[in-house]
């Protein structure tokens, strides 16, 4: 069964350090996802994209965030300045459609030092 | 936007017995609401879904009720057993509206099922 992928399984980096967790959607899916997790807490969405464009963000995705589908395999999001806040397990998702199951990716543990 | 509250935080169930999950939300233009299963360390994985028209779901060991009126919905799960353990979500999403696709979830259960 076709997953979602995800690289790295775990990032650290320095406050103020630019980072880019990559994730590979499952290949006839048109729309995609990032959520994020902060350790105990519940899943939080952070933004969508369909048709190379931003559909939707949360008030978490301000402008330190961007997202870039590079290639037609790979789906990015890029922290600009990461903060100590910025420490959660980042899953990215995608879904064939609307209103329909997302798959999840395995994560990415991002630690901000 | 919409909001989902869930209950309870924490359930411990003997193995063989119920354990029964609840979920609400606030946002009538929402239509589908996934379940999610989260081993620890693990990606969240859907074990069940139900859609607006429907008011019950089974498969297996598992089912998911709605109630489309109160605005809340139900997960199941009979004979338990110990790989049940895990935190559950549950989540809404609506396919109208300003939200298109946006997964809202639960705080989470986390289950523990005794031998």
């Amino acid at each position: 069964e076709p997953e979602v992928t995800q690289t790295p399984s775990h990032q650290v980096t320095q406050m103020g350090q630019e980072v880019i967790l990559r994730c590979v959607p499952i290949s006839n899916h048109l729309y995609f996802y990032w959520y994020r997790q902060i350790l105990g807490q519940k899943v939080e969405f952070l933004v969508s994209f369909y048709n190379n464009e931003i559909s939707e963000k949360s008030e978490i995705f301000d402008d330190q965030f961007s997202v870039e589908r590079p290639d037609g395999s790979n789906f990015t999001l890029k922290i600009r300045s990461t903060k100590l806040e910025d420490s959660a397990m980042y899953f990215c998702a995608s879904s064939e459609g609307l209103a329909v199951t997302q798959y999840f990716g395995p994560g990415t543990r991002l630690t901000v030092l | 936007g919409e909001n989902v509250e869930q209950h309870p935080s924490t359930l411990s169930v003997q193995e063989g017995d119920s354990a029964v999950i609840k979920c609400t939300y606030s946002d009538s233009a929402s239509n589908y609401f996934p379940w999610y299963k989260q081993e620890l360390g693990k990606r969240p994985q859907l074990i069940i879904d139900i859609r607006s028209n429907v008011g019950e779901k089974k498969d297996q060991r598992i089912a998911v009720t709605l109630n489309k009126t109160a605005k809340h919905f139900s997960l199941h799960i009979t004979e338990t057993q110990p790989e049940d353990s895990a935190v559950y979500f549950c989540a809404a999403i609506s396919d109208r509206g300003s939200t298109l696709g946006r997964l809202y979830f639960g705080r989470g259960t986390q289950l523990t099922v005794w031998p």
